[in-house]
C-alpha cells in the first residue's frame, strides 16, 4: 500500500512553455502533499506544502506564481512550472501523507525530471 | 526542527552490519527521529521513525540514546541495493499533521561487494 505516482516521469520542453507533472496517491487519501525539488548532487529542498481544497504554502524563495499548485483532490496534486527557464531544469518530487495521528511518514512519488532547452 | 549532523559517507561490506549514527543534539521532547534513504535517481523510501525507545522493522534497527541527542540507523545485513543517501530527519509529533521534512545532505553509504 501506500503508492504515489507522477507524471510525466520524463519532460523535455522549451524555454518559455509550461509544463505540468502530476502526483497521485493511488491506495489512499492524502490529506497533505508536498513538493520537492532537487539539483545534481544536491539534497531535497521543499517547495511547497499542499492541503486540498486550499492554497499551497510556498517555502522562503519559491515563486508561487512561477509554481502553480493545485491539490483538487485527495488524491490528485498537480505542479505547473509557468515559462520554464534552463534554469528550472531539475528533479521534481512529490509526497503525501495521510496526516492520521500516529502515522505521518511521508510516502513519495518516484519523480519527474524536467528538462528545458 | 532540530537540526541533524552525519558524516557524508559510509563504506560496508556486503553482509555486514551498515551502522549510521546521526547526532541531534538540540532535539525537543516531542519531536520524533526519522530516517528516509533515496536511491540514485529515484523518490525517497521510508525507513523507520522513532521517539524515545528504540525501534525495529523489516528494513532496519533505530537505536535513540538516552539523552536522546543522537540515534544510529542499523541495516543488520547490507546489501547492494542498500547503496543510497540515507537522511536523518526530526520531525514534529505525527499528530500535528505539518509533518514538513527538512533534509539535511545525508550519509552516503556504499556498499561494496
Amino acid at each position: 500500500g501506500a503508492v504515489v505516482s507522477q507524471h510525466p516521469s520524463r519532460v523535455i520542453c522549451k524555454s518559455g512553455t509550461s509544463v505540468k507533472i502530476e502526483c497521485r496517491s493511488l491506495d489512499f487519501q492524502a490529506t497533505t502533499m508536498f513538493w520537492y525539488r532537487q539539483f545534481p548532487k544536491q539534497s531535497l529542498m521543499l517547495m511547497a506544502t499542499s492541503n486540498e481544497g486550499s492554497k499551497a504554502t510556498y517555502e522562503q524563495g519559491v515563486e508561487k506564481d512561477k509554481f502553480l499548485i493545485n491539490h483538487a483532490s485527495l488524491t490528485l496534486s498537480t505542479l505547473t512550472v509557468t515559462s520554464a527557464h534552463p534554469e528550472d531544469s531539475s528533479f521534481y518530487i512529490c509526497s503525501a501523507t495521510t496526516g492520521t495521528s500516529g502515522a505521518n511518514e511521508q510516502f513519495f512519488g518516484p519523480g519527474t525530471r524536467l528538462t528545458v532547452l | 526542527d532540530a537540526k541533524t549532523t552525519q558524516p557524508p559517507s559510509m563504506d560496508c561490506a556486503e553482509g555486514r552490519a551498515a551502522n549510521l549514527p546521526c547526532n541531534h543534539s538540540t532535539i525537543s521532547g516531542n519531536e520524533y527521529v526519522y530516517w528516509y534513504r533515496q536511491i540514485h535517481s529515484q523518490g525517497p523510501q521510508y525507513i523507520i521513525h522513532g521517539l524515545k525507545n528504540n525501534e525495529t522493522n523489516e528494513m532496519a534497527s533505530l537505536i535513540i540514546t538516552e539523552d536522546r541527542k543522537s540515534s544510529t540507523l542499523i541495516l543488520p545485513h547490507a546489501t547492494l541495493r542498500d547503496t543510497a543517501v540515507y537522511y536523518c530527519i526530526i520531525l514534529h509529533p505525527p499528530s500535528s499533521n505539518t509533518g514538513k521534512l527538512i533534509f539535511g545532505q545525508g550519509t552516503t553509504l556504499q556498499v561494496k561487494p
